[in-house]
């Protein structure tokens, strides 16, 4: 059974940073790219960033480039998201997503770890 | 960036209708257009991808259809499971952007 666990979130003041994890099982991480989407409760989802299978592209929405880093390590099966200067709009349900079965769309998703940044 | 519009925000309609939601790009992404389905406090769960291309285990009185810039998800004859919020995506270029949702309701 394929499943993204993420952990990593909770409250922190404005400025500060968090590092998001997601723990992945039930198929071959290293084959995917992979993803993290975040969303206002009770508003849209956003896409944040994605990671190629080996880790060497990247990109970003341009709301977060150059405050968040998105990397993974296929030995562990994790994705992580590390998220500096943080800010109130950062606030936020972040899930993590990955494109397992075919390229293009994200078929598996986590049931998401949530973000505050509030003083 | 590309952007994705939907219609509408929000729809009402009973059980064995059909309804149709639109998602509208703000410029051609050929056929990288997939729909999502969230209901909540749930995380969102794929239900077609590449326009028209339903996701195993998703039920046939769903369908998609469109390219380049306009495209449509359609639900058959609705149950009451597919009450929830749907969301279109691009994934032709980075970002990967999403429409803003349709939420279904129950009349």
């Amino acid at each position: 059974e394929v499943q993204l666990v993420e952990s990593g979130g909770g409250l922190v003041q404005p400025g500060g940073s968090l590092r998001l994890s997601c723990a992945a099982s039930g198929f071959t991480f290293s084959s995917s790219w992979m993803h993290w989407v975040r969303q206002v409760p009770g508003k849209g989802l956003v896409w944040v960033s994605r990671i190629s299978r080996g880790g060497d592209i990247t990109n970003y929405a341009d709301s977060v480039k150059g405050r968040f880093t998105i990397s993974r390590d296929n030995a562990k099966n994790t994705l992580y998201l590390q998220m500096n200067s943080l800010r109130g709009d950062d606030t936020a349900l972040y899930f993590c997503a990955g494109e397992v079965g075919a390229p293009g769309h994200f078929d598996y998703w986590g049931q998401g770890t949530l973000v505050t940044a509030s003083s | 960036d590309i952007q994705l519009t939907q219609s509408p925000s929000s729809l009402s309609a009973s059980v064995g209708d059909r309804v149709t939601i639109t998602c509208r790009a703000s410029q051609s992404i050929g056929t990288y257009l997939n729909w999502y389905q969230q209901r909540p406090g749930k995380a969102p769960n794929l239900q077609i991808y590449a326009v028209s291309h339903l996701q195993t285990g998703v039920p046939s009185r769903f369908s998609g259809s469109g390219s380049a810039t306009d495209f449509t998800l359609t639900i058959s004859s609705l149950q009451p499971e597919d009450f929830a919020t749907y969301y279109c995506q691009q994934s032709y270029r980075p970002p990967y952007s999403f429409g803003q949702g349709t939420k279904l309701e129950i009349k």
